[in-house]
């Protein structure tokens, strides 16, 4: 059971970067979350999307601005993040949705700096 | 929404037995569960208890977990704490649509 990430990177504040997650291991019928850790903070949940793609779910800080979809035949699941901001500078994980709600596993994560 | 609340930090000498609390601050745990992961430095969080106090294969039964539902709060206890377990430690819970972990512990070993 794992989930790579990938997509991150360095962005100037208002530009807009594409996480993709790869899940193997597991079926695609779990879902599929985004969580983030940024410098000084703790860890903070960002988007799910559920086993049947056809429910997503946002934080409050990122409502509006990122998109989260996932893409069966690929086994992929991706983050669109647009208009994006220096506070949204962060390691970005993927995981996946387990019973009860956990989080299991976690990716390796990827880096996404905002910063002119 | 509801919030998740940990001591910044806790500390304890080898050998000895620590405990991280995590309070929900509105709203009640009932129908749900808490989950904890340890995140060391340079590592991805991983679970070292699910749903209130299972731990996964793997985990040393030093850790263990508790859920008072009538309190709304949930602790960790490390006993024998060795420096392998100098770690940030995180709670977190859900309610319908929204998913928190509390604001995470770090744990030093003296």
């Amino acid at each position: 059971v794992q989930v790579v990430e990938s997509g991150g990177g360095l962005v100037q504040p208002g530009g807009a970067l594409r996480l993709s997650c790869e899940a193997s291991g597991f079926t695609f019928s779990f879902g599929l979350s985004w969580l983030r850790k940024a410098p000084g903070r703790g860890l903070e949940w960002v988007s799910i999307i559920d086993g049947e793609g056809e429910a997503t779910y946002y934080a409050d800080s990122v409502k509006g601005r990122f998109t989260m979809s996932r893409d069966w035949s690929t086994n992929m699941g991706f983050l669109q993040m647009n208009d994006l901001r220096a506070e949204d500078t962060a390691t970005y994980y993927c995981a996946r949705v387990y019973a009860h709600m956990r989080f299991d596993p976690l990716g390796q994560g990827t880096q996404v700096t905002v910063s002119s | 929404n509801f919030m998740l609340t940990q001591p910044h930090s806790v500390s304890g000498s080898p050998g000895k037995t620590v405990t991280i609390s995590c309070t929900r601050t509105s709203g009640t745990f009932a129908g749900t569960y808490v989950h904890w992961y340890q995140q060391r430095p340079g590592s991805s969080p991983t679970t070292v208890i699910f749903q209130d106090r299972v731990r996964p294969s793997g985990v040393p039964d030093r850790f263990s977990g508790t859920t008072d539902r009538s309190s709304n709060s949930a602790s960790l206890s490390i006993s024998g704490v060795t420096t392998e377990d100098e770690a940030d430690y995180y709670c977190q819970s859900y309610d319908g649509t929204d998913w928190v972990f509390g604001g995470g512990t770090r744990l030093t070993v003296l």
